[in-house]
Formats: structure tokens, C-alpha cells, sequence
């Protein structure tokens, strides 16, 4: 069963990184993912893409300090210079044949 | 540019019916799947149901199957999500998106595409 899971929480300091991790269940290590992020009282915003080699395709107008690599079966999302508006919740999402799955999701406070 | 844009917000009583919408616009309908994901108030994200509006192949989450039907109209690209009975516990934010396109044989799933939302409350 596909399953991703999230630390339910992340924080750093205004300007610092922070770097997120979905972890894939057994047997999914080489799926790709998605990350969105959703700001308090908006909907959901896509990312990118995070493919198992580590690659990344970023959605447009996502600012250069959103980054994703992987390694084995986690994936991550960095943020750089971490700003106000960064303050969200961020899910990732993957996806099997006719099934899609959302992680429960990891809410970045900036300090 | 791709848009989803969704039907307004609906306030209902327990046991009626409900059916809500999300209209997509700078992309070939046809091409992408495209499904529904809850949100109830302080909760995280939940997929619910997709459906390929070029065949109208749809998969339902275990969660939702039999709770809820989507559909599609590929004539004004706008796809469906009903309710036959609301309940009370319907009550949620529904966002629509895009999710996903076959090419080469190879299949994507990831959603690149969030519609604004629709409030649906459901109160007696």
C-alpha cells in the first residue's frame, strides 16, 4: 500500500533553511512525488516534482529558494532564505495506477 | 494559461442533494485527469476520485467509493462531483485538480493544478 509519511512539524529562523522529508512506504522507493504548499486560509499551491534520481521540475513562478532531491525513498524539500509568507502547511502527494495519495502534512513555522 | 475555476459556495440540510463543479480552461481537457480533493476544517488533504475526461475512466479513493460520484462534460471541459445525501459530516472544502496525463505509455500522476475552492456546509 502506498503510504507517505510527514513530520508533523518543521521550524526555523527568518532567512535560514529547513528541509522537509516524505518518506515513501516499502516497496514504492523509486515513485516520484509532488509537494504543494498551502498558506493559512488559501488553497493549496503545487511545487514541484521530485523524482527518484533527485531531479526536480518546479511549477511556475516558485522562487529559486524551493529546491527537492532525494535519496532512496525519502524525498525532501528545501527551503532557502526562508521568508514570512513561507509559513505554511506542505504536503506531498503520490500516485499508483489510479490512485492518488496525499502525506498528512508538515507545518513550517518561521521563527 | 491553465485555470480551474470552481462552482460558488453551497449550504445544504442533511439528506439533499448536491452537485458542484470546477471548469478548466488553457489546457486540452480531454488530455489530463482531473479529481477532487476534501479538506475539512483543520485538516489535512484528502484525495477522493479522478476522472480521465477523454474516456470518462474514473478511480474512486476506498474512503469515498460509493459516497460520492464524479463525472465530466468534455463539451465545456467541466467536471462534476455529487452528493445523492449529504450528511453533516460532508461538510468541507473541495478543491478540484489537475492530476495527471499519459504520454509514451508512461502514466504521471501528480497534480500541477489546484482550482480556489468550494465551501460545503451542511447544517440542519
Amino acid at each position: 500500500q502506498l503510504v507517505l509519511t510527514q513530520s508533523p512539524s518543521a521550524s526555523a529562523s527568518l532567512g535560514a533553511s529547513v528541509k522537509l522529508t516524505c518518506t515513501l512506504s516499502s516497496g514504492h522507493s523509486s515513485y516520484a512525488i509532488a509537494w504543494h504548499q498551502q498558506q493559512p486560509e488559501k488553497g493549496p499551491r503545487y511545487l514541484m516534482k521530485v523524482n527518484s534520481d533527485g531531479t526536480h521540475i518546479k511549477g511556475d513562478g516558485i522562487p529559486d529558494r524551493f529546491s527537492g532531491s532525494s535519496s532512496g525513498a525519502e524525498r525532501y524539500l528545501t527551503i532557502s532564505s526562508l521568508q514570512s509568507e513561507d509559513e505554511a502547511d506542505y504536503y506531498c502527494q503520490a500516485w499508483g495506477t489510479g490512485i492518488r495519495v496525499f502525506g498528512t502534512g508538515t507545518k513550517v513555522t518561521v521563527l | 494559461e491553465v485555470q480551474l475555476v470552481q462552482s460558488g459556495a453551497e449550504v445544504k440540510k442533511p439528506g439533499e442533494s448536491l452537485k458542484i463543479s470546477c471548469q478548466g480552461s488553457g489546457y486540452r481537457f480531454t488530455s489530463y485527469w482531473i479529481g477532487w480533493v476534501r479538506q475539512m476544517p483543520g485538516k489535512g488533504l484528502e484525495w477522493m476520485a479522478i476522472i480521465y475526461p477523454g474516456d470518462s475512466g474514473t478511480r474512486y479513493s476506498p474512503s469515498f467509493q460509493g459516497q460520492v460520484t464524479i463525472s465530466a462534460d468534455k463539451s465545456i471541459s467541466t467536471a462534476y462531483l455529487q452528493w445523492s445525501s449529504l450528511k453533516a459530516s460532508d461538510t468541507a472544502m473541495y478543491y478540484c485538480a489537475r492530476g495527471g496525463y499519459c504520454s509514451g505509455g508512461t502514466c504521471y500522476g501528480e497534480i500541477d493544478q489546484w482550482g480556489q475552492g468550494t465551501l460545503v456546509t451542511v447544517s440542519s
